[in-house]
């Protein structure tokens, strides 16, 4: 059973940088896209980005800006670095699996989520 | 960007009745949708991929429908475990939008 653990802190200053971590137990690595979604406060899902084995990624244009995504293969392991934070960049951060059967891609496994809160 | 938009943002409604919630691509999108479900303090789940496929393990009472534009997500009979609020999302082109929620709340 494939799981997804994240991590990382949950409270930022403004403008500082945003870092989480997904890990990826019990499953191949180099056959999906591992991608980034947030919730913030009261409001609906936003995708962020994703990131394949390979280092390929689709920002949301929205961030792509402020957003870099990496992936350490060698720990089944890939990252999200948002840069210069404000308060409308709370909310609760998952990460999750995206899979691709016959080109219909979709989300299926997803980390339990961490709420990162900027503030003074 | 493809604008998703849901209809409607809420709805009351009892164990056993039949539920449906639209949701509406701004430009086509082929069959390139999914359904997923959110309960408070949980991970969203997926219900229903390429508008119409039900994931494995995923209850036979959810069903989707629709292609283009239009789509449909069915609950036939309500239970008490499905109050919660339910996403459409486009995976035609990216960036990959969700609709704005719908939450099924218990009347």
């Amino acid at each position: 059973q494939v799981q997804l653990q994240q991590w990382g802190a949950g409270l930022r200053k403004p403008s500082a940088t945003l870092s989480l971590t997904c890990a990826v137990y019990g499953g191949s690595f180099s056959e999906y896209y591992w991608t980034w979604i947030r919730q913030p406060p009261g409001k609906g899902l936003e995708w962020i980005g994703e990131i394949n084995h390979s280092g390929f990624t689709n920002y949301n244009p929205s961030l792509e800006s402020r957003v870099t995504m990496s992936v350490d293969m060698s720990k089944n392991q890939f990252s999200l670095k948002l840069r210069s934070v404000t308060a409308a960049d709370t909310a609760v951060y998952y990460c999750a699996r995206g899979v691709i059967p016959l080109h219909y891609y979709y989300m299926d496994v997803w980390g339990k989520g961490t709420t990162v809160t900027v503030s003074s | 960007d493809i604008q998703m938009t849901q209809s409607p943002s809420s709805l009351s409604a009892s164990v056993g009745d039949r539920v449906t919630i639209t949701c509406r691509a701004s430009q086509s999108i082929s069959r390139y949708l999914n359904w997923y479900q959110h309960k408070s303090g949980e991970a969203p789940k997926i219900l229903i991929y390429a508008a119409s496929s039900l994931h494995s393990g995923v209850p036979s009472r959810f069903s989707g429908s629709g292609s283009g534009t239009d789509f449909t997500l069915t609950i036939s009979s309500l239970q008490p475990e499905d109050f919660a609020t339910y996403y459409c999302q486009q995976t035609y082109s990216t960036p990959r939008t969700f609709g704005q929620g719908t939450k099924v709340e218990i009347k």
